[in-house]
């Protein structure tokens, strides 16, 4: 099983509304991601949490905040956003055992946010 | 740093035909190469990978060698099917946690 979910599918917010998004893994995987992609683009990195802890942080702007409560889940909490925020937000989960180059991201479907 | 660079396209095929999207890549040392590949309205699914020189990665009838003397990563299939349209994405990913990704490559096949 190689299966990651999110929630919700379609999210629509305004400016002035906080929500979160979830993801969750059961694989085992020690490795979670969040990314943004916007339309014909590759996805871009936003954080890295390793073993619940936050390794990588794309200099993503504070209206962001990720939040790794457990193995299993990462959640990305949304406040005050833009409408340039407009983007389908990915989850990818990785084994993590190490910092060696073969580890295979898995990705969920995605969340796809429409800001007001 | 790491790069990835594939041919944008968009690419557009009759059924049956036979597929290349070229993808070369700029690494330090000895990076793991993937494709994915993002059906409309989806997220990412791998399709392939190959972790280290030679390695030939192969999956629903796609296939790429890892070429390191040409440090190439080319995706390709025989015969390609309406059903394979979609967005196509070579990834490397060295030392580090993070994956970088080729622009993509939209690919089309019509009956």
């Amino acid at each position: 099983d190689t299966e990651v979910t999110q929630t919700p599918k379609h999210l629509v917010m305004g400016m002035t509304n906080k929500k979160s998004l979830k993801c969750e893994q059961h694989m085992g995987h020690r490795a979670m991601y969040w990314y943004k992609q916007k339309a014909k683009k590759p996805p871009e990195l936003m954080f890295v949490y390793s073993y619940e802890k936050l390794s990588i942080n794309e200099s993503v702007p504070s209206r962001f905040s990720p939040e790794c409560p457990n193995s299993s889940l990462l959640n990305l909490h949304l406040h005050a956003l833009q409408p340039e925020d407009s983007a389908l937000y990915l989850c990818a989960s990785s084994q993590g055992r190490g910092r060696g180059g073969g580890e295979t991201q898995y990705f969920g479907p995605g969340t796809r946010l429409l800001v007001l | 740093g790491n790069s990835v660079t594939q041919m944008e396209g968009p690419v557009t095929l009759s059924e049956e035909a036979f597929l290349t999207i070229n993808c070369t890549y700029t690494a330090t040392g000895y990076p793991s190469l993937f494709w994915y590949v993002q059906y409309p309205g989806e997220g990412l699914q791998l399709l392939l990978k190959a972790t280290k020189a030679d390695d030939k990665g192969s999956n629903k009838g796609f296939e790429a060698t890892y070429r390191k003397e040409t440090t190439s990563f080319h995706l390709e299939k025989g015969s390609v099917q309406v059903s394979d349209s979609a967005v196509y994405f070579c990834a490397l990913r060295g030392g580090s946690e993070k994956l970088v990704f080729g622009k993509g490559t939209k690919l089309t096949v019509n009956p």
